[in-house]
């Protein structure tokens, strides 16, 4: 079972509030992925990570923000939670070649007032 | 873009019932091809990861063929439980050096007592 936590898993916000989504690894991986998935639809890239200190947006185009300060926490940030955030996010870490699978985590719902 | 497309998008079957299911993707610049089991409320778990034409791979009850020439891979579950209820997820992976996937929306399996 992969170690990959993300806190929290459900969460009803106001607009306009600031949000930080957890997620963190305990398997030493350096790749790190942020994935947002509305109802029925695919599973949609935002941003990756290749190693402390490296960020890359993703294929969709989020306002969202991460970081990576240390190689297990990859947190995502919206600075100003809007209804049209309202979806779930999963993070996936990976290590070693590309053929490698990515482990997930649960996954946070988020609900924007 | 590269478009990855499951069908059938929901089926419901009877215990005891095998199924199968697809999984279409791009023919040219194949690297790898993975399929995920996501359970409500649960991470999405690895399945398999194909790399080689006419891959097979097998895991219990369930198991999976890949054609990367015709840019196709099946899902088959033998004996469906109700267990095996979940959404079965395909993904992507092109040549090149990044290691993003890209994901098809899933194929919701119901499997009646």
């Amino acid at each position: 079972e992969a170690d990959i936590y993300q806190t929290p898993r459900y969460l009803v916000i106001g607009t306009g509030k600031k949000i930080t989504l957890e997620c963190s690894q305990t398997m030493g991986h350096d790749k790190m992925y942020w994935y947002q998935q509305d109802p029925g639809m695919e599973l949609h890239l935002i941003h990756y990570s290749y190693g402390v200190n490296s960020t890359e947006k993703g294929d969709l185009s989020s306002e969202s923000t991460v970081s990576r300060i240390r190689t297990e926490h990859f947190p995502l940030t919206l600075e100003s939670a809007r209804p049209s955030h309202t979806s779930q996010y999963l993070c996936a870490s990976q290590q070693g070649e590309k053929r490698e699978t990515q482990y997930f985590g649960p996954g946070t719902r988020l609900l924007v007032l | 873009i590269l478009n990855v497309e499951q069908s059938p998008q929901s089926l419901h079957v009877q215990e005891g019932d095998s199924t199968n299911f697809t999984c279409s993707f791009p023919s040219s610049n194949f690297y790898a091809l993975h399929w995920y089991r996501w359970e409500t409320a649960k991470s999405p778990e690895a399945l398999f990861v194909m790399t080689l034409n006419g891959d097979e791979k097998k895991k219990g009850r369930i198991s999976a063929t890949l054609n990367t020439k015709e840019g196709y891979s099946y899902l088959y579950i033998k004996g469906s439980q109700p267990e095996d209820s979940a959404t079965y997820l395909c993904a992507f992976k092109s040549g090149g050096s990044n290691y993003k996937l890209t994901f098809g929306k899933g194929t919701l399996l119901t499997v009646n007592p």
